[in-house]
């Protein structure tokens, strides 16, 4: 089965500074990467996700990048301000065949 | 609230208790899925539901665990004779997505978090 290993597993950054973390996948049938963030105490919830169609999408401050060559996929955040802290994960799935596999997360400390 | 609903949300047992978690989708998904969460891990993936039919079980998924979904609706996780190996945060998610499985958003419930004595 799929396995996704992700770093670091934490991240201490200035407010303002940019934040990059990084995933590798097993399976290069995988084809769909989704980042969830998840708040103390609170629920994950979709921040971005890309397709192995595309090699970068972004959202604001939020960028993805996947390199299906060398099989890992990254999260870049830029300005981060104090409420990006959280537990960030990267997941993988194969569309239509396989359910999300989850990486262990980072917890990211944006201080102020 | 119109969220995914999950109850209770702390549960404490002893060990060789069952133990049953709840969880409300948003109304109008059809895929209902079970993770599991421990400390410094993220969700591993249980079991999923497809309308009211049991898709796929992880071999996480012991046969002291079963889950059923028997309306389509609301879906239940029991644990029989709890140990304390099961102690998590046990996670629920739903999605509308009528395309694939393994893609569309996930709505996470709150979870229920299981301590076992």
């Amino acid at each position: 089965g799929e396995n996704v290993e992700q770093h670091p597993s934490t991240l201490s950054v200035q407010e303002g500074d940019s934040a990059v973390i990084k995933c590798t996948y097993s399976d290069s049938a995988s084809n769909y990467f989704p980042w969830y963030k998840q708040e103390l105490g609170k629920r994950p919830q979709l921040i971005i996700d890309i397709r192995s169609n595309v090699g970068e999408k972004k959202d604001q401050r939020i960028a993805v990048t996947l390199n299906k060559t060398a099989k890992h996929f990254s999260l870049h955040i830029t300005e981060t301000q104090p409420e990006d802290s959280a537990v960030y994960f990267c997941a993988a799935s194969i569309e239509g065949y396989s359910t999300l596999t989850f990486g262990k997360g980072t917890m990211l400390l944006v201080s102020p | 609230d119109t969220g995914v609903s999950q109850d209770p949300r702390h549960k404490i047992t002893k060990r060789g208790q069952n133990v049953t978690f709840r969880c409300d989708p948003i109304s109008e998904h059809n895929r209902l899925y079970w993770y599991r969460q421990t400390l410094g891990q993220g969700p591993e993936f249980l079991t999923y539901f497809q309308n009211e039919a049991q898709l796929e079980k992880s071999r996480l998924l012991s046969d002291r665990f079963s889950a059923e979904r028997p309306k389509g609706s609301f879906s239940t996780l029991e644990i029989q004779r709890t140990e304390q190996g099961d102690s998590a945060m046990y996670l629920c998610a739903s999605t509308s997505s009528v395309g694939l499985a393994g893609s569309g958003e996930l709505f996470f419930g709150e979870g229920s978090r299981l301590t076992v004595l």
